[in-house]
């Protein structure tokens, strides 16, 4: 199956910093990637829709000021939580779709992000 | 509010048998059917897929949508310790670009 990659795989920052995770698609071209969230025991829930060349759609409640998201390039999204506090402490998923999916709409993810702030 | 219902369990059963994961989804509309497995700690792995009422088969594993329902269900046959994880319904709701919605997942046991 396809490859999806994200960096870091964990990360600890201090409150108020931001932090920066990466997204690419190794082996193929993603016009769309998707940012989930997920809480221990929790399932993954969607923040954003992140489309090459323009503007992400986020879902109802995610503050798209506080979760930036960056689609420059086919093989690259990028989100970054800015001022970071202890409650954004979760594990973050990127997922991307195909070019050559057609209608299946199957999504490959990447590794995930474990992401704590003190 | 689109949902994905699914029991949280866990399900144990013992190794060598089958197990049976179930979903509901609320969204009559939803064109496709996913299942992942999730082991603790690690990002989903997609198991199967299915657009068509009826059965699908790949393996041990096989899918069941009844759209009429609104249910979509996996089997999993001799089932292996290695299957102990959590499994997710995922749906593609009818007015989405793609996008999945997840259900809170199962958590499988098999016991040796």
């Amino acid at each position: 199956g396809a490859v999806v990659s994200q960096h870091p795989s964990w990360v600890i920052c201090k409150s108020g910093t931001s932090v920066k995770i990466e997204c690419r698609s190794l082996d193929f071209q993603a016009t769309t990637m998707f940012w989930y969230r997920q809480f221990p025991k929790q399932s993954l829930m969607l923040m954003a829709t992140s489309n090459e060349g323009s503007k992400a759609t986020y879902e109802q409640g995610v503050e798209k000021d506080k979760f930036l998201i960056n689609h420059a390039s086919l093989t690259l999204s990028t989100l970054t939580v800015t001022s970071a506090h202890p409650e954004d402490s979760s594990f973050y998923i990127c997922s991307a779709r195909a070019l050559a999916s057609g209608n299946t709409g199957e999504l490959f993810f990447g590794e995930g992000s474990r992401l704590t702030v003190l | 509010q689109k949902e994905v219902e699914q029991n949280s369990g866990p399900l144990s059963v013992p190794e060598g048998a089958i197990a049976s994961l179930n979903c509901t989804y609320s969204d009559r509309g939803s064109q496709s059917f996913f299942w992942y497995r999730q082991y603790s700690g690690k990002s989903p792995e997609l198991i199967m897929f299915i657009y068509s009422n009826g059965d699908k088969e790949d393996g041990r594993f096989t899918a069941q949508l009844n759209k009429a329902s609104q249910y979509v269900s996996l089997l999993i046959r001799d089932s292996q310790p290695s299957d102990s994880a959590t499994y997710l319904c995922a749906v593609n709701p009818l007015d989405s670009s793609y996008k999945l919605i997840f259900g809170s997942g199962t958590r499988l046991l098999v016991r040796p």
